[in-house]
């Protein structure tokens, strides 16, 4: 079975600039979830879905970023404008079982800001 | 919430010897455990996991075990090999009623041939 799916593997931009990052999840998952994954650090949750809805975006920075899964597949998590502090590894993990199953982990993308 | 504390940082150990890694958990209503193991620049992968109503699994040369009372758990590794290098991660659930996980800060494993 397919993995996870991420792009861009790799970003950089310059601050203030606006990022987007796609993920395709493991056929079948309904629930999808976006980490942050800071260095030398473990993945912090930032935002979790239930096929298209968002029930858990507790830790997700409003002010500047937003996410959207329409249509309860492909996910895009996006920044605007980049801050300095938002370098980091984005990871989207895919679990079955309405959230409750094992998470499957993307490749992530690296997210250099300038 | 959950608060995961995660031992040693750092980790080298001989070819052939055993590993341990050791999490602490804050939340007694915690139910879910997995470990991740994550090679530079690559995904998380799940290595192996186990929920409250067990207290120890095994798959080939890993392992966990569970204390609930003490809310802590281990990885084990057995006859360690160069190709088991990496960071590795513990995670424990909130008790949201779905695996919000919260992970530790990793360990960083090194074995030497």
């Amino acid at each position: 079975e397919a993995g996870v799916v991420q792009s861009p593997r790799y970003k950089i931009i310059e601050k203030k600039q606006p990022v987007a990052f796609w993920c395709n999840p493991i056929s079948g998952h309904n629930t999808l979830y976006w980490y942050r994954q800071n260095l030398g650090q473990g993945p912090e949750l930032l935002i979790r879905y239930e096929n298209e809805e968002a029930v858990d975006d507790s830790q997700l920075p409003k002010d500047r970023f937003s996410a959207e899964r329409l249509k309860g597949v492909d996910s895009t998590l996006k920044i605007q404008p980049a801050e300095l502090g938002d370098s980091a590894v984005y990871l989207c993990a895919s679990s079955p079982d309405r959230g409750r199953g094992r998470q499957f982990f993307g490749p992530g993308t690296r997210l250099t800001v300038l | 919430g959950e608060n995961v504390e995660q031992h040693p940082s750092t980790l080298s150990v001989q070819e052939g010897d055993s590993a341990v890694i050791k999490c602490t958990y804050s939340d007694s209503a915690s139910n879910y455990f997995p470990w991740y193991k994550q090679e530079l620049g690559k995904r998380p992968q799940l290595i192996i996991d186990i929920r409250s109503n067990v207290g120890e699994k095994k798959d080939q040369r890993i392992a966990v075990t569970l204390n609930k009372t003490a809310k802590h758990f281990s990885l084990h590794i057995t006859e360690t090999q160069p190709e088991d290098s990496a960071v590795y991660f513990c995670a424990a659930s909130e008790n949201t009623g779905f695996q919000k996980l919260v992970f530790g800060t990793g360990t960083r494993l090194l074995v030497s041939p």
